[in-house]
């Protein structure tokens, strides 16, 4: 089966670094991808990494380690609008749809 | 260029009836992928089309059903209403159906059944 596991909540303030962690246990890997959903709103893609290391894309950078099945997301200088629900998520089976984690919820605090 | 969308926003439906939501992809998209998200179970895979095609199925009743036409446009029915359907249905569309490169997501379907 496929399963990818992140915490359920993160707060951090304002202006603050903060990383939010994903294991993950999928047939076939290909890579991992992040969404970031603001409350009503539609998913929206930040990254996917196909490869180890780290992709940087602005404030957003996002890890992978295959060896270790663990990615993570690292938001830096937290603004108020990034608080929203925040998933990982990994193309599997052979049409490589997506399996998504159970979402982590991220409240930036002034 | 326009983005993905769905109709209708919002839906309430009483037990036991049925009821289509409508998925427009990105031009030149071609696979549509549905799924339902609900606080307990977050986001789940329903189906999949590609150029028409039923490409992947997710593990849900068969009450659950889709279709799409040769414009890419996308319809998902479900039939036989239950209040645990109650649920974001959101579709999402790709050039390929390769989930790496990022799917791009409607605003998503909000249905209540009472």
């Amino acid at each position: 089966g496929q399963s990818l596991e992140q915490p359920s909540e993160v707060t951090a303030v304002e202006g603050a670094i903060v990383q939010i962690n994903c294991t993950y246990q999928t047939s076939g890997f290909y890579g991992l991808s992040w969404y970031q959903q603001h409350d009503g709103g539609a998913p929206t893609f930040l990254s996917y990494n196909a490869l180890d290391g780290l992709e940087e894309t602005g404030r957003f950078s996002s890890f992978l380690s295959r060896s270790d099945s663990y990615g993570y997301l690292l938001l830096q200088e937290l603004q108020m609008k990034d608080s929203a629900s925040y998933f990982c998520a990994a193309p599997t089976g052979s049409a490589r749809q997506l399996t998504f984690g159970s979402g982590t919820q991220l409240t930036v605090l002034p | 260029k326009a983005g993905v969308t769905q109709t209708p926003r919002y839906l309430i439906k009483t037990r036991g009836q049925q009821v289509t939501l409508s998925c427009s992809p990105i031009s030149g998209h071609r696979s549509v992928s549905w799924y339902q998200q609900t606080p307990g179970q977050g986001l789940q895979f329903l189906f999949e089309y590609f150029s028409e095609t039923q490409r992947n199925k997710g593990n849900f009743p068969g009450r659950f059903s889709g279709r799409q036409f040769s414009n890419s446009r996308s319809e998902m029915n479900v039939s036989t209403l239950e209040l645990g359907d109650s649920a974001l249905y959101l579709c999402a569309s790709s050039l390929e159906g390769d989930g790496e490169y990022g799917y791009t997501f409607g605003s998503g379907t909000r249905l209540t059944v009472v």
